[in-house]
């Protein structure tokens, strides 16, 4: 099946630096998400990106397709950034697999 | 106004024992599923249920069985649980089969096995 790999594992900002959070996958997808899990363990879905650019707010991501990888930028982090970050892909051979990596820890100090 | 709701939240039993953990959706969404979270925060499908038929079973025990009375409800039931079995238990829906939909979880059920 398809491997997902995110680097890098844990994460220490200081809160107002910026960070770059990168998810490699072994094949071709179609769909790609990033997900956010707060230390409460809520799943927050973050975006949809299977390819292109998407911002929201502080947070944007780049997915390029070809090169199988996906980029998650945190600019300006705030202390309720911390949590654990997944990406998460989906198979063009099995639409109802979506497989997850092991995530990026994120830890944001005052 | 939860959109993919599962109880309970925390679930304590003994080893042996049979327990289930409920999960409904009111997204009106085609697709259902049962994640499992362990210790290290890996998380892993489960189970996968498209309109109330079984799509995806991966490599569980068969004393985990899911079952889906209609497509809003997909519930979980664990027979003769086992210490290993401790985890955090995410259910989550998406519109189905279509390509890039997005996938909503419920806030977990953190199960512990004494």
């Amino acid at each position: 099946g398809i491997q997902v790999e995110q680097s890098p594992p844990d994460l220490i900002l200081q809160e107002g630096a910026n960070s770059t959070l990168r998810c490699n996958f072994s094949d071709s997808v179609n769909n790609l998400q990033w997900f956010h899990q707060n230390p409460w363990g809520q799943l927050i879905n973050l975006f949809y990106i299977p390819s292109g650019t998407k911002q929201n707010g502080r947070l944007s991501a780049t997915t390029v397709a070809t090169e199988r990888y996906s980029l998650l930028y945190i600019s300006s982090s705030q202390t309720t950034d911390s949590g654990v970050y997944f990406c998460a892909v989906v198979s063009p051979f099995n639409n109802n697999d979506m497989r997850f990596g092991a995530g990026t820890r994120l830890t944001v100090k005052p | 106004d939860t959109a993919v709701s599962q109880t309970p939240k925390y679930l304590v039993t003994q080893m042996g024992n049979d327990k289930s953990i409920k999960c409904e959706q009111n997204l009106g969404h085609d697709t259902m599923y049962w994640y499992k979270q362990d210790s290290k925060k890996f998380l892993k499908i489960m189970f996968s249920y498209n309109n109330k038929e079984l799509i995806i079973n991966e490599t569980v025990p068969n004393r985990f069985s899911p079952k889906s009375p209609d497509k809003a409800h997909l519930n979980l039931h664990i027979n003769s649980l086992e210490l290993g079995d401790s985890a955090v238990y995410f259910c989550a829906s998406s519109t189905g089969t279509a390509l890039g939909e997005k996938l909503f979880f419920g806030s977990g059920t953190q199960l512990s096995v004494l």
